[in-house]
C-alpha cells in the first residue's frame, strides 16, 4: 500500500528565511507525488506534482520540491517565506486512482 | 475559466437526518471525487465518479454515497446522520480518463461545512 508521512506537524519560519516541509513516500513502484496547500477556510490548491519526468519539481509561488528515490523523500522547499505561505501543506501520493494524504504541516511565519 | 463549486458553502443538521452536498466540476472534466477532511482523521477518500460511473470507493459506512450526472456535476448523500459526520467535505474534478490514473491532478473546491448537532 501506499502512504505518505509528513515529519513535522508544525513548522515556523521568520519572514524571508527559507522553509523546508519534510515528507517521506512508501511506495512499491514509482509513485506520482503531489504537494497541496490549504489555507483557512479554503480549499486545496495544488502547488506541485512529480510524475517521474524531472526530479526537481518547480511550483506555483517559488515552491519546489526534490524527489530523491533513495531517500524515498519528497520535501517541499522555498528560499525566502512570505507572510501569506502560511497555511496547511498536505504532501499527497495518488495510488489507484485516488489521493492518499499525509497529516499535514502548519507552516508558520514570523515577521 | 470556472474553477469547482460547491454548494451549499455551510450546512447544520440534526443527527438522524439525511443531507445532499452538490459539486460541479471544472468544465470539461469528467472525474468527480469526494473527500472528507477532519481534526482527527485528516483527508480521507470518499468515492470517484467518471462517466456517471463510481469508479473507486474508500472505506466509509454504506450511509454515504453518491452519484454523476450526465454533465458531470456530482452529489454526495449521508443518510443517517451522525456527530462523527461533522467535517468539511471537499469535492475535487479532474481530467483523468478511463485508465492511467496515476498522474493525473485534481482540482478542489472550497467544501461543505456541514455540521451534525
Amino acid at each position: 500500500a501506499q502512504s505518505v508521512t509528513q515529519l513535522d506537524s508544525h513548522v515556523s519560519v521568520s519572514e524571508g528565511t527559507p522553509v523546508l516541509l519534510r515528507c517521506n513516500y512508501s511506495s512499491s513502484y514509482s509513485p506520482s507525488l503531489f504537494w497541496y496547500v490549504q489555507h483557512p477556510n479554503k480549499g486545496l490548491q495544488l502547488l506541485l506534482k512529480y510524475t517521474s519526468a524531472a526530479t526537481l519539481v518547480k511550483g506555483i509561488n517559488g515552491f519546489e520540491a526534490e524527489f530523491k528515490k533513495s531517500e524515498t523523500s519528497f520535501h517541499l522547499t522555498k528560499p525566502s517565506a512570505h507572510m501569506s505561505d502560511a497555511a496547511e501543506y498536505f504532501c499527497v501520493v495518488s495510488s489507484g486512482g485516488k489521493l492518499i494524504f499525509g497529516q499535514g504541516t502548519t507552516l508558520q511565519v514570523k515577521p | 475559466k470556472a474553477g469547482v463549486t460547491q454548494t451549499p458553502r455551510y450546512l447544520i443538521k440534526t443527527r438522524g437526518q439525511q443531507v445532499t452536498l452538490s459539486c460541479s466540476p471544472i468544465s470539461g472534466h469528467r472525474s468527480v471525487s469526494w473527500y472528507q477532511q477532519t481534526p482527527g482523521q485528516g483527508l480521507q477518500f470518499l468515492f470517484e465518479y467518471f462517466s456517471e460511473t463510481q469508479r473507486n470507493k474508500g472505506n466509509f459506512p454504506g450511509r454515504f454515497s453518491g452519484r454523476q450526472f450526465s454533465n458531470s456535476r456530482s452529489e454526495m448523500n449521508v443518510s443517517t446522520l451522525e456527530l462523527g459526520d461533522s467535517a468539511l467535505y471537499l469535492c475535487a474534478s479532474s481530467w483523468a480518463r478511463g485508465g492511467g490514473f496515476r498522474t493525473y491532478e485534481q482540482y478542489f473546491g472550497p467544501g461543505t461545512r456541514l455540521t451534525v448537532t
